[in-house]
């Protein structure tokens, strides 16, 4: 079955960066995308930037364009998530998460269990 | 940016009942683009329905979604214990790609 496996917590100080990682395993790495969503405590999900594991073509939100980065490494079926310049407001808990197309298909069938990475000084 | 509002904020009812969900979108929405997800505490959101009202996988028949324009809506015919939860809207398709609404709480009365 499908597996999203993701590193785990993080606590960073204010103004230090956070590298993510998720492995996944149970389809072709290849022929599907990702998305990585944020959850802050009590909040809604929010959508931070999405990558075409093919191509690794990316597109970010454009609240976290500048700051973030997303990368992926087929030979291990790994996709990550990077974001700098953190401040309190950064706490959440991050999640990859697969979209059923190669292209931007925008809906998520599966989901990581979720890294939570605290900011605080 | 498209924002999606639902309401109630928090819903209150008994096994067995029908709970109706809504969500409005500040805008007009390609119908395709409309997914709802159900979330438990300490857990990953699930995908229900997308393009409005096609359950995803798994999904059992008690759950349906419909709508289309601004508002839409998912019903949960008769709810299990299980469904209390709470739901978020999502749509998908314009600039930023991904919103999300801010959730209905459907807490057990």
């Amino acid at each position: 079955q499908v597996q999203l496996v993701q590193s785990g917590a993080e606590v960073k100080k204010p103004g230090a960066s956070v590298k993510v990682s998720c492995k996944a395993s149970g389809y072709t790495f290849t022929g599907y995308s990702i998305h990585w969503v944020r959850q802050a405590p009590g909040q809604r999900p929010e959508w931070m930037g999405w990558i075409n594991i093919g191509s690794s073509h990316t597109i970010y939100s454009h609240k976290f364009q500048g700051r973030v980065s997303i990368t992926r490494d087929t030979s291990a079926s790994t996709a990550y998530l990077e974001l700098s310049s953190l401040r309190s407001e950064d706490t959440a808990v991050y999640y990859c998460a697969r979209d059923p197309l190669l292209t931007f298909g925008g809906i998520i069938v599966d989901w990581g269990q979720g890294t939570l990475v605290t900011v605080s000084s | 940016e498209i924002v999606l509002t639902q309401s109630p904020g928090t819903l209150s009812l008994s096994p067995g009942e029908r709970a109706t969900l809504s969500c409005r979108a500040s805008q007009s929405i390609d119908s395709s683009y409309l997914a709802w997800y159900q979330q438990n505490p300490g857990q990953a959101p699930r995908l229900l329905i997308s393009g409005a009202s096609n359950r995803a996988t798994g999904i059992p028949d008690r759950f349906s979604g419909s709508g289309s324009g601004t508002d839409f809506t998912l019903t949960i015919s008769r709810l299990e214990p299980e469904d209390f939860a709470v739901y978020y809207c999502q749509q998908y398709g314009s600039s930023p790609p991904v919103t999300f609404g801010q959730g209905t709480r459907l807490e057990i009365k």
